[in-house]
């Protein structure tokens, strides 16, 4: 596909299960993130990829909270224990490259909710 | 924590209408960007500016940076249903170019 693409686009789950965010970016980008938006919150960042760079996850809230990105492509976001809190959309972008003024490709989110 | 400041949070409006939003911060940007959001999407890349002063124009968006890259706005002359939305600008602090620092957005309606 041309754009980003992220699934499922919407994943009503229980609190205490685990769950699985995927991501596809576009090809050839090299740079992918992760972000959360709840309501009124704006964009929270949770971790970034670029290249074969170790990731910066200096956004993740917590150790239930873990991504990885397979082959420099496919990533996927994984919450373990999910806890009410954690309901929102979550965003994935990725860029041609991840410095400077790189425009970033936003998906269209996976809305999440924990009941 | 650099943080950026948008107001007015809400905005509606009626078609024909102009409007400017602000996003401000007390930090130096190398940059900012504005993103606009449409429900159920994720953000699009509406501009980027770089300069001090830098005015940039969109059709009827403006986008002005200021003179020491700690804000900017972003003004809609004769607005259209079709701008609503949500309005985020974004920022690549001086220093690190890697991580954009989002605001929170200002959630635009314009009303036929």
């Amino acid at each position: 596909g041309a754009g980003v693409s992220q699934s499922p686009s919407n994943k009503v789950t229980e609190k205490g299960k685990d769950v699985e965010l995927r991501c596809d970016p576009i090809s050839g980008h090299t740079a992918l993130y992760w972000y959360r938006q709840s309501l009124g919150q704006g964009l929270e960042f949770l971790i970034y990829f670029q290249g074969n760079s170790a990731p910066d996850k200096s956004g993740l809230p917590s150790d239930r909270f873990s991504a990885e990105r397979t082959g420099g492509s496919v990533s996927t976001l994984t919450i373990q224990r999910t806890q009410q809190e954690d309901s929102a959309v979550y965003l994935c972008a990725s860029s041609l490259v991840g410095t400077g003024l790189n425009e970033q490709f936003f998906g269209p989110g996976t809305r999440l909710t924990v009941l | 924590t650099q943080l950026l400041e948008q107001s007015p949070q809400f905005l509606s409006i009626q078609e024909g209408e102009n409007l400017t939003v602000y996003c401000n911060s007390s930090s130096v940007f190398s940059s900012l960007q504005w993103y606009r959001q449409e429900p159920g999407e994720g953000p699009v890349l509406l501009v980027t500016v770089v300069t001090g002063g830098e005015v940039k124009k969109l059709k009827r968006l403006t986008f002005q940076f200021g003179d020491a890259r700690k804000d900017s706005s972003l003004h809609i002359t004769a607005a259209q249903p079709g701008d609503t939305g949500l309005y985020l600008c974004a920022g690549f602090s001086a220093g690190n170019n890697r991580k954009l620092i989002w605001g929170l957005g200002t959630s635009l309606a314009v009303n036929p």
